[in-house]
């Protein structure tokens, strides 16, 4: 089944306390992208990889890392988590060609920093 | 100002009515627009992708796009409970070789409700 698979669903973590999100996807897609989503500003883009080592920041890139190491994977980094990260997060991908819209996303991962 | 804006709703509608949901945007640069459906705690789904002025229909769908007044609509027909949700719409430039990648901006969603 293709699918991008984000772990964990749900974290609850302490300010400072360095984590990783991690994103996987099994379709061989070259794009591949994280998305925060907060109440009333919808989703914004947080990083983007067009391939492997190719990355770009998005609208909303501070205090967040990523590495495109390998094709399927696309971990995001918070190095020092502070409470206004706290966030619904979504990892997405598409193949590179054509016009289209990312149509897979992940299942989400709910952060909470305190 | 944000690229892309949404009416931001809510938006109720009687079961069997049409939805329409409205999205502006101010980037000229941008090409492909999407709308995505989202259900309460779960992830966006793409519903519908327009690249040229006009119309384009998917069953009960209907996208509209008009670039030189820089607006994207949907219109949902028939309109059923299940309908209702978040609706996002979102904006892409394309590159010179026409194929569509980078920044995806999303407006601020629209929530509809779709009452029997």
């Amino acid at each position: 089944e293709a699918q991008v698979t984000q772990n964990p669903r749900y974290l609850i973590t302490v300010t400072g306390k360095k984590l990783t999100v991690t994103c996987s996807q099994n379709m061989n897609h070259e794009y591949m992208s994280w998305y925060r989503q907060d109440p009333g500003l919808g989703l914004r883009q947080i990083y983007y990889s067009m391939n492997v080592e190719v990355t770009d920041k998005g609208d909303v890139p501070e205090g967040y890392k990523v590495s495109r190491k390998e094709k399927r994977n696309f971990p995001l980094i918070l190095e020092s988590p502070s409470p206004n990260q706290t966030s619904l997060y979504f990892c997405a991908s598409k193949a590179f060609g054509g016009k289209g819209a990312e149509a897979f996303f992940g299942q989400g991962t709910r952060l909470t920093v305190v | 100002q944000k690229e892309v804006e949404q009416n931001s709703g809510p938006l109720s509608v009687p079961e069997g009515a049409i939805a329409s949901l409205n999205c502006t945007y101010s980037d000229r640069g941008s090409q492909s627009f999407f709308w995505y459906r989202q259900y309460s705690g779960k992830s966006p789904e793409l519903i519908m992708s327009i690249y040229s002025n006009g119309d384009k229909e998917d069953g009960r769908f209907t996208a509209q796009l008009n670039k030189a007044s820089q607006y994207v609509s949907l219109l949902i027909r028939d309109s059923q409970p299940s309908d209702s949700a978040t609706y996002l719409c979102a904006g892409r430039a394309i590159n010179a070789g026409g194929t569509s990648y980078g920044k995806l901006t999303f407006g601020q969603g629209t929530i509809l409700t779709v009452h029997p």
